[in-house]
């Protein structure tokens, strides 16, 4: 069973730029998370993609705005980068099943962003 | 508004030092409490969920229990390799499919050899 996987796993950018993290779902899973965490915090929801629809979002500004493919992996894109955006981001995948029994989120490794 | 609270921050234990981190939250319609291992610079890593009031939990050294308000990770006789950030974590429901994890900023556990 392959896990979920991340890709950069480091990246500097600096401010104004744009950027584009991707995630591959744990096999087997149809659901995926964002979340952004601060050094010395914890995860905060960024979005979530189902069925290639966004499904729910957190406070973020629309320069954070994601896709989902077929294949159930993800992209986060964040345009116009600030400082305040260097953080870990992590993805996370479960799997839905239209019951109401909550899923687990399991978690990628993170990509580290740094904005400059 | 829903919020989640752990306590201590950060925790200093000496090997086999038995100790209890605390989880409390406010949340309307608890729908799941998470607890995750976070190693430095890792993404989370599952290790309990609890649903109801009164459920245990149990992994090796860890035990997770759960009340209406709270949540307790015990830790009985750490080892060093214990040492890691915990977080804890409830589900938020209100979206069509998965839902939304709120998180705690975590406890820093170090256990001394």
């Amino acid at each position: 069973e392959t896990g979920v996987t991340q890709s950069p796993t480091h990246l500097i950018k600096t401010r104004g730029q744009q950027v584009t993290l991707r995630c591959s779902s744990q096999s087997g899973h149809n659901t995926v998370s964002w979340y952004q965490q601060a050094l010395g915090q914890g995860p905060q929801f960024i979005f979530q993609y189902y069925r290639e629809e966004e499904n729910g979002r957190g406070n973020f500004p629309p320069r954070f705005s994601g896709l989902q493919f077929p294949n159930y992996s993800s992209e986060l894109n964040v345009n116009a980068l600030e400082l305040d955006d260097s953080a870990l981001y992590l993805c996370a995948s479960s799997l839905s099943q239209g019951s109401s029994t909550p899923r687990t989120q399991y978690f990628g490794p993170g990509t580290r962003l740094l904005v400059l | 508004e829903d919020q989640v609270t752990q306590s201590p921050e950060a925790l200093r234990l000496q090997e086999g030092e038995s100790s209890s981190l605390n989880c409390s939250y406010t949340v309307s319609g608890l729908r799941g409490l998470f607890w995750y291992r976070q190693d430095p610079g890792k993404g989370p890593e599952f290790l309990f969920t609890l649903y109801s009031a009164g459920e245990e939990k149990e992994k090796e050294r860890l035990k997770a229990t759960l009340t209406k308000k709270e949540s307790f990770l015990h830790i009985t006789a750490p080892k060093p390799e214990d040492s890691a950030t915990y977080l804890c974590a409830v589900l938020r429901m209100g979206y069509n499919q998965g839902g939304k994890l709120i998180f705690g900023q975590g406890t820093e556990l170090s256990v001394k050899p």
